[in-house]
Formats: structure tokens, C-alpha cells, sequence
């Protein structure tokens, strides 16, 4: 299954709401997640089953969708926020991932 | 708070195999998909192939033929073997806790601190 993610990269503000899209192939239920990996670092899971918050993970963040299409949203940009995100989908073997989004600063 | 610490050889030469090996801490072994991830510099993510506490894997198909990944559940690690290598093989290799899907998050949750691997022809 192909994962697409939009825009690849983007530049906002500290306080911007920012939203990023990731289109499936074909329809993957839920089974999808997001990534943040900043330079040098293994990804941390964000959000998991498409909405669900990862424990620790900022309330700024938030996941919907179904199917094929899902949205991350961050409400109000942070400095720590700036970072690459990446979709993932565990509907279908193999695991795969999104191309990635690039979130820097304006 | 559990932990991946993993380690393997960095500098590899083209046709040589790949031996990397994860130790999980700090939490249970049992019940949880234990996966290889690897990314290549300045690229994004690929799933290598995972392993369950009883020894069933799923590989990549795209990398199947060159992949093993093992076990070993008295020492709470497993591991990943490569071989063929080629310079496209060039990547930080992650290992990866998944819970499964029925009763867990499905996702990724916890990564070891990756280990890049260098292939020279």
C-alpha cells in the first residue's frame, strides 16, 4: 500500500495551525500512525489508530480520518514542534510509510 | 521504561553480511512484534521485517531473499542478518517494538537508537 503524504515540506510561524494529509492507496481502515523525527533521532510515535493520542504526546496534536484519507493537525506551532512527520500503515503487510513532511521555519 | 540498545558492525564492504542485534529491557518480551526499520541518509523509512516471541517473521518482500531475523527470547534479544550487501544497503537500521493490533496501538512505539551502516564497494 502506497502512502502519500502533503505537502512534502512546508514553512510556518510558532503558532500556526499546520495540517499535513496522507492519502492511502486504497482503503486501510484505521490502521494508521504518525511520526515526528527530528535530525539525528529515531522517530517518536505521535498518534496511533488514526486519533488516538500517544501517552505523553502534547494535546496540540491531534490525527483523523479513515479509509484512505488522514489528517495531522497541530493546533499552535511550537518551537520543538519543527521536525519531519511521517505517516505509517499497519493495515496490510507490508508495513509502510509516507514520504515524509518537513515542517520548518518561516 | 523500556529500552532497545542495540549494536553490530558500522563499516561493511559490498557481497559481506549484515549482523545487527537489539536487547529489550524494562518491559515484556512476550506478546509484541519486534521489527527492523532502516532509513537511508537523507530518506525516509522502510520496514525490514519483524519477529514475535514464538519465532514467526514477515520480511519485506522487496529484501526477502537477503533477510533473516531471529530470536532469542531467554536473552530478550533478537536480531537482523543482510547479506549480499551493496552500497543501496547504506542506512541507520532501527529496531522497533510493535504491539499487536488486536489489543494494542499498533504502531511503532519504542525505537533503539539506530545503528548506521556504511557499505563501500
Amino acid at each position: 500500500i502506497h502512502l502519500t503524504q502533503s505537502p512534502s515540506s512546508l514553512s510556518a510561524s510558532v503558532g500556526d495551525r499546520v495540517t499535513i494529509t496522507c492519502r492511502a492507496s486504497q482503503g486501510i481502515s484505521n490502521y494508521l500512525a504518525w511520526y515526528q523525527q527530528k535530525p539525528g533521532k529515531a522517530p517518536d510515535l505521535l498518534i496511533y489508530l488514526a486519533s488516538t493520542l500517544q501517552s505523553g504526546v502534547p494535546s496540540r496534536f491531534s490525527g483523523s480520518g479513515s479509509g484512505s484519507d488522514f489528517t495531522l493537525t497541530i493546533s499552535s506551532l511550537q518551537p520543538e514542534d519543527f521536525a519531519t512527520y511521517y505517516c505509517q500503515q499497519l493495515n496490510v503487510y507490508p508495513p509502510t510509510f509516507g514520504g515524509g513532511t518537513k515542517v520548518d521555519i518561516k | 521504561q523500556v529500552q532497545l540498545q542495540q549494536w553490530g558492525a558500522g563499516l561493511l564492504k559490498s557481497s559481506e553480511t549484515l549482523s545487527l542485534t537489539c536487547a529489550v529491557s524494562g518491559g515484556s518480551f512476550s506478546d509484541y512484534y519486534w521489527s527492523w526499520i532502516r532509513q537511508p541518509p537523507g530518506k525516509g523509512l522502510e520496514w525490514i521485517g519483524d519477529i514475535n516471541d514464538r519465532g514467526s517473521t514477515n520480511y519485506n518482500p522487496s529484501l526477502r531473499s537477503r533477510v533473516t531475523i531471529s530470536v532469542d527470547t531467554s536473552k530478550k534479544q533478537f536480531s537482523l542478518n543482510l547479506n549480499s550487501l551493496t552500497a543501496a544497503d547504506t542506512a541507520v537500521y532501527y529496531c522497533v517494538r510493535r504491539p499487536g493490533c488486536s489489543s494494542g496501538s499498533c504502531a511503532f512505539d519504542y525505537w533503539g537508537r539506530g545503528t548506521l551502516v556504511s557499505v563501500s564497494s
